[in-house]
C-alpha cells in the first residue's frame, strides 16, 4: 500500500497571508491527524478528523483549522500567517483513530513565513 | 505533557544492540507503551508498541518491566541508518499521540 502523501512539501509563504496543505492517508484509514513540528514546542497535535468531522483539538487558535473529504483525504488551513507558524506540519493516518490503532506518518510538509 | 523520560542523547557502536531506555513510572492499567523514531526532518516513523509483555518486530524489541514503570527499545544490529531520535509515548485510550523530547541516538560506524 502506499503510504502516508502530504502536498506541497515545500512552502514558502510572507506575513499575513493564508495557506493550505494537504494530506492523503493511507488507503482504507478514515482517521487523520495533523500535527505541528518546531524546533522550540516539538511536536503537537494539531486536530483529528474522521468521517469528515473533526473528533479532537489541540491547543492551537483559530487560524488553525482543516477539514476532511469523504475520501477521507485532508487539508488545514493557517489564516493570517504568523513568523512562528513556520513549522514542520505532519499527517498521520490511522484506520479510524480508536483504541490503540498505530498511526502512521507522512513525510510532512515544511512552511516557511518570511 | 509527555508522561515519559527519556536520556537526552546515547551513542551506540555499530553493529552491536542500541538499548534505549524509557521511564513511565505513571502509566495507567489501558495506556500503552509506543516507540517512534524520527531521522532528519523526515515524518516519525512507528516501530513497536506494548501493553505489558514483551514484543518483537522485525525492527526492534520492547521488553516493559513487569510494574510497568519502565521499559526498553531494543535494535539488534544498530546500523548508520538507525542514527534517529527516538520517542517513547505513553498512549491513554482514544487519544492522539503526546511527544516528549526523545532520545537522540547516533550510531557511530
Amino acid at each position: 500500500k502506499a503510504g502516508v502523501t502530504q502536498t506541497p512539501r515545500y512552502l514558502i509563504k510572507t506575513r499575513g497571508q493564508q495557506v493550505t496543505l494537504s494530506c492523503s492517508p493511507i488507503s482504507g484509514h478514515r482517521s487523520v491527524s495533523w500535527y505541528q513540528q518546531t524546533p522550540g514546542q516539538g511536536l503537537q497535535f494539531l486536530f483529528e478528523y474522521f468521517s469528515e468531522t473533526q473528533r479532537n483539538k489541540g491547543n492551537f487558535p483559530g487560524r488553525f483549522s482543516g477539514r476532511q473529504f469523504s475520501n477521507s483525504r485532508s487539508e488545514m488551513n493557517v489564516s493570517t500567517l504568523e513568523l512562528g507558524d513556520s513549522a514542520l506540519y505532519l499527517c498521520a493516518s490511522s484506520l479510524e483513530g480508536r483504541y490503540q490503532e498505530t498511526q502512521y506518518f507522512g513525510p510532512g510538509t515544511r512552511l516557511l513565513v518570511l | 505533557d509527555a508522561k515519559t523520560t527519556q536520556p537526552t542523547s546515547m551513542d551506540c557502536a555499530e553493529g552491536r544492540a542500541a538499548n534505549l531506555p524509557c521511564n513511565h513510572s505513571t502509566i495507567s492499567g489501558n495506556e500503552y507503551v509506543y516507540w517512534y523514531r524520527q531521522i532528519h526532518s523526515q515524518g516519525p516513523q512507528y516501530i513497536i508498541h506494548g501493553l505489558k509483555n514483551n514484543e518483537t518486530n522485525e525492527m526492534a524489541s520492547l521488553i516493559i518491566t513487569e510494574d510497568r514503570k519502565s521499559s526498553t527499545l531494543i535494535l539488534p544490529h544498530a546500523t548508520l541508518r538507525d542514527t534517529a531520535v527516538y520517542y517513547c509515548i505513553v498512549r491513554p485510550l482514544n487519544t492522539p499521540l503526546v511527544f516528549g523530547k526523545g532520545t537522540r541516538l547516533s550510531v557511530i560506524a
